[in-house]
């Protein structure tokens, strides 16, 4: 059962621009979120992440949003940037379950960014 | 400072047999953890290891199995190998008590069962 959803398997976005990534969850435990970027042969990279006693982080160009009412997170990179071109994987946490390090992903987005 | 290594980088075996999957930590980090990554899937939690004990352990069967050595570095074993376990291996390693955003990921073991 997937409790993280990423429901956007493909985005494009031209450079410059604002890409938007969004992710559903429905387990109401979560308590942390975070997102990791992925380029091919590498493993995922930390990027931001959001405690859920706040509804906004961030860090440069990258803001995530958290509505805990719509169980419902969102990645905002402004501007996009070429660079920005890979597989971004939101995650989630739930503490309470003294669930030390094990984290729930979703299937991820794939973003691409147009010069 | 090198990360989180694996090996091998990429592994094939045929149905039924035995794989065993080596990690090394982050240097200064104690705790590592596995997940598998079948295609198009996100990663999915397998089991933690700290102080050489599984710590927990996602909804995986007992053909997985693992070991943390005294230099903390990690094996992920799968016994009786299915054509579904054909997926990117993946090890996270961090410091015990610290936060989520500082587990690091290997680059992961492509495995491929035929």
């Amino acid at each position: 059962d997937q409790q993280v959803k990423q429901n956007s398997p493909s985005l494009s976005v031209q450079e410059g621009r604002i890409s938007i990534l969004n992710c559903d969850y429905t387990n109401s435990m979560f308590d942390y979120f975070l997102w990791y970027k992925k380029y091919p042969a590498e493993g995922p990279t930390f990027l931001i992440s959001i405690s859920s006693i706040k509804d906004k982080n961030e860090d440069g160009r990258f803001t995530v949003f958290l509505n805990k009412s719509a169980k419902h997170l969102s990645l905002h990179i402004v501007p996009s940037q070429p660079g920005d071109s890979a597989v971004y994987f939101c995650a989630a946490n739930d503490s309470g379950a003294n669930s030390g390090y094990a984290l729930n992903f979703g299937k991820g987005t794939s973003l691409l960014v147009t010069p | 400072d090198a990360g989180v290594t694996q090996s091998p980088t990429h592994l094939i075996k045929t149905r039924g047999q035995q794989v065993t999957l080596r990690c090394s930590p982050k240097s200064g980090h104690d705790t590592v953890s596995w997940y598998q990554q079948a295609l198009g899937q996100g990663p999915q939690f397998i089991f933690q290891y700290y102080e050489e004990e599984e710590r927990q352990r996602g909804n995986f069967p007992d053909r997985f199995s693992g070991h943390q050595f005294p230099n903390y570095s990690s094996e992920l074993n799968v016994n009786a190998l299915l054509l579904g376990d054909s997926a990117l291996y993946l090890c996270a390693s961090s410091l015990f008590g610290g936060g989520l955003y500082e587990q690091y990921f290997g680059p992961g073991t492509r495995l491929t069962v035929t």
